[in-house]
């Protein structure tokens, strides 16, 4: 079975640093990943996802994520991050295997400091 | 409004009784989920619904039923066989794709806490 895995559980950082949440995949076969946030009190959201193409993807509000098939990894990229990122973020994928199951991994916890 | 609604927001209940959580959506979906969200954990599958009438194990579907009788309808219920049943409990929805490219749509969950 596949398996995601978050190794950062949380992040602190000041506005306007840089930020880089990391996501590995356990999976040798194909893959459809996912990044969702769940700015506090909100519903569980989309920010982007890649399935095929261009392996580097834009999502909603600055957030972009590059998929490196070689290392297994979807980590997330915002340049300048702001008070309002402050969230918690899962990485999630499905497989050719599982294509129904999205399997998502543990979370990290943003704290964005103004 | 298209969305996901899940009622109650809280609710507390005594150990050993059945609990039945709802989960509504309008947004003609084929595909319903339920997750259960600890902290540090993410968010771990218990049942999934391809289509009314029909329904699949996830991750952790022990001591946990469902039914899907109506396309926008997917209540979870929590027996007294599940163990450790205090948690957050999310619905989520999508277009349902075999391809497995859907986005999911989340209602706002359920805590549910057993005394």
């Amino acid at each position: 079975a596949q398996s995601v895995s978050q190794h950062n559980h949380h992040v602190i950082l000041s506005e306007a640093a840089s930020l880089e949440l990391g996501c590995n995949y356990s999976y040798g076969g194909t893959v459809n990943l996912f990044w969702y946030v769940q700015y506090p009190g909100q519903h569980l959201q989309l920010l982007l996802k890649y399935f095929s193409g261009d392996p580097l993807v834009k999502g909603i509000k600055g957030f972009e994520a590059e998929f490196i098939k070689s290392k297994f990894s979807f980590n997330l990229r915002k340049p300048s991050v702001q008070w309002s990122d402050t969230a918690e973020y899962f990485c999630a994928v499905t497989t050719s295997g599982s294509a129904r199951q999205l399997t998502f991994g543990s979370g990290t916890q943003l704290t964005v400091l103004p | 409004d298209g969305g996901i609604t899940q009622s109650p927001k809280y609710l507390f209940r005594k150990e050993g009784q059945n609990v039945t959580l709802s989960c509504e959506q309008n947004l003609n979906h084929d595909a319903m989920y339920w997750y259960r969200q600890d902290p540090g954990q993410g968010l771990r599958l218990i049942y999934y619904s391809q289509i009314v009438n029909d329904f699949q194990k996830g991750d952790i579907a022990e001591g946990y039923s469902v039914s899907r009788e109506k396309k926008e309808s997917f209540p979870l219920t929590v027996t007294s066989a599940q163990k450790n049943p205090t948690a957050f409990y999310l619905c989520a929805s999508s277009v349902g794709r075999a391809s497995g490219t859907d986005t999911q749509y989340f209602g706002p969950g359920t805590r549910l806490t057993v005394l």
